[in-house]
């Protein structure tokens, strides 16, 4: 079967950094995306990676290692706006995306 | 510009009555979609459009029905409710089919009893 897993809660301090952790597990792989939904709001996308490595964007940085099947997203300087679920998905061999449950974060002054 | 609407913004339903959710986006976009987001659960994908007047079914589609009939437009109909599918609905639309970004919609919380 397909599979995302991901925390599903973080706290995290105003001004620190914060590492949210995916693996998974899917019937090929067509690239890896993050997006953030604040509580009552849309997804909204923040990220894709398709190929190994680091993809930095501002405060934003996501990581992909298609042989381990592992993303992380980084968050620097955290700000209290950061607080919000975020969500990893891969996109299969179907060119459909498999959705994690999302990781909450709590960014506490 | 508004992106994707989505009609009604919630709404509460009798169990065995008929409901349509509307979609429409002014992106132009080829591909639209519908999922469903419970508690605890990721994103599900319901229906699917790779393009107008073409549609698929995706990993939930029991009970729901869509169509495509331009190219803006994307409505999912539940021919008859039940209590399960209380939940929140996104549509998303997106250029073409594939890895690339999509774009949601507010959302319609529905809750059928």
């Amino acid at each position: 079967g397909q599979n995302i897993d991901q925390p599903t809660e973080m706290t995290a301090t105003e001004g620190a950094i914060v590492q949210i952790n995916c693996t998974y597990q899917t019937s090929g792989f067509n690239g890896l995306f993050w997006y953030q939904q604040h509580a009552g709001e849309a997804p909204t996308f923040l990220s894709y990676n398709v190929l190994d490595g680091l993809e930095e964007k501002g405060r934003f940085s996501s990581f992909l290692s298609r042989s381990k099947g592992y993303s992380y997203l980084l968050l620097k300087e955290l700000q209290m706006k950061d607080s919000a679920s975020y969500l990893c998905a891969v996109m299969d061999s179907n060119y459909q995306l498999i959705w994690g449950a999302g990781t909450k974060l709590i960014i506490k002054p | 510009i508004a992106g994707i609407t989505q009609a009604p913004t919630s709404q509460i339903l009798a169990a065995g009555r008929r409901m349509t959710l509307r979609c429409t986006q002014d992106m132009r976009h080829n591909a639209m979609y519908w999922y469903r987001q419970d508690l605890g659960l990721g994103l599900r994908l319901i229906h699917y459009s790779n393009t107008a007047g073409t549609t698929g079914k995706g990993e939930v589609p029991d009970g729901y029905s869509v169509s495509r009939a331009n190219t803006d437009d994307f409505p999912l109909t539940l021919a008859s409710a039940v209590p399960s599918q209380t939940s929140v609905y996104f549509c998303a639309s997106s250029d073409k089919m594939g890895p690339d970004t999509q774009y949601f919609g507010p959302g319609t919380r529905l809750t059928v009893l």
